[in-house]
């Protein structure tokens, strides 16, 4: 079946470092969607991409889709205390829009 | 936040109980989503309504069954809760509505324990 994947597990980076983690689905999306979740809380939707090869920028953060559609990456620049939490991956499952497949996250962690 | 109420936040219940998770948004949107979320698996879907009355079966929708007779109500039934059930479970709300329709929103979570 789909699956979606995502690497690193596990993130540990120093305040300042840069951080990236990568998704890869098995077929082709028609969009892929990018959520935080902060320890404790609920995911929080940061961005969709849509088209091949798109780029878009939120501050230190940056993604991408790639042109197969099928894989993507977040990108933080700079890391700071308040980056910590898991980066979540998803993809649309079946024909609903919220129908998601997620990748099982990124945790990243941010030492002062 | 978007207008998502989960009840209870917080549960613990015995094995073999039903137990009754509901989901309230004011936000009228049309697509409703309960998902569960454990360490190394990630979110999974369970169940999901594209309108009133109207559901279908996630990927882990085994033990689970839901309802969905008001727009703003969408409710999750463990019909005989097990300890496999353990887990948190999301709520989650997309579509036309009053707000953005290509936004996924989350609730706050329900915590389950199954003892």
């Amino acid at each position: 079946g789909q699956q979606v994947m995502q690497i690193p597990q596990y993130q540990h980076v120093q305040e300042g470092e840069d951080f990236t983690t990568y998704c890869n689905s098995s077929t082709t999306l028609s969009n892929i969607q990018w959520y935080k979740q902060r320890p404790g809380g609920h995911p929080v939707f940061l961005i969709q991409l849509v088209k091949s090869g798109e780029v878009k920028k939120q501050k230190r953060l940056t993604f991408q889709f790639g042109e197969a559609k099928k894989n993507s990456s977040l990108h933080i620049t700079a890391t700071q205390t308040t980056d910590v939490g898991t980066y979540f991956c998803a993809g649309p499952y079946g024909g609903s829009q919220g129908n998601l497949i997620f990748g099982k996250g990124t945790k990243l962690s941010v030492k002062p | 936040d978007a207008g998502i109420t989960q009840s209870p936040r917080h549960k613990v219940t015995e094995t073999g109980t039903p137990v009754t998770l509901r989901c309230h948004q004011t936000e009228n949107h049309r697509y409703m989503y309960w998902y569960r979320q454990d360490p190394g698996h990630g979110l999974r879907l369970i169940h999901y309504s594209y309108g009133v009355k109207d559901t279908d079966k996630g990927e882990v929708s085994d033990g689970y069954s839901v309802s969905r007779s008001k727009t703003e109500d969408f409710l999750l039934t463990l019909e005989s809760a097990t300890s496999s059930q353990t887990s948190v479970y999301f709520c989650a709300i997309s579509g036309p509505g009053r707000v953005d329709g290509n936004t996924i929103y989350f609730g706050e979570g329900s915590w389950l324990t199954v003892v």
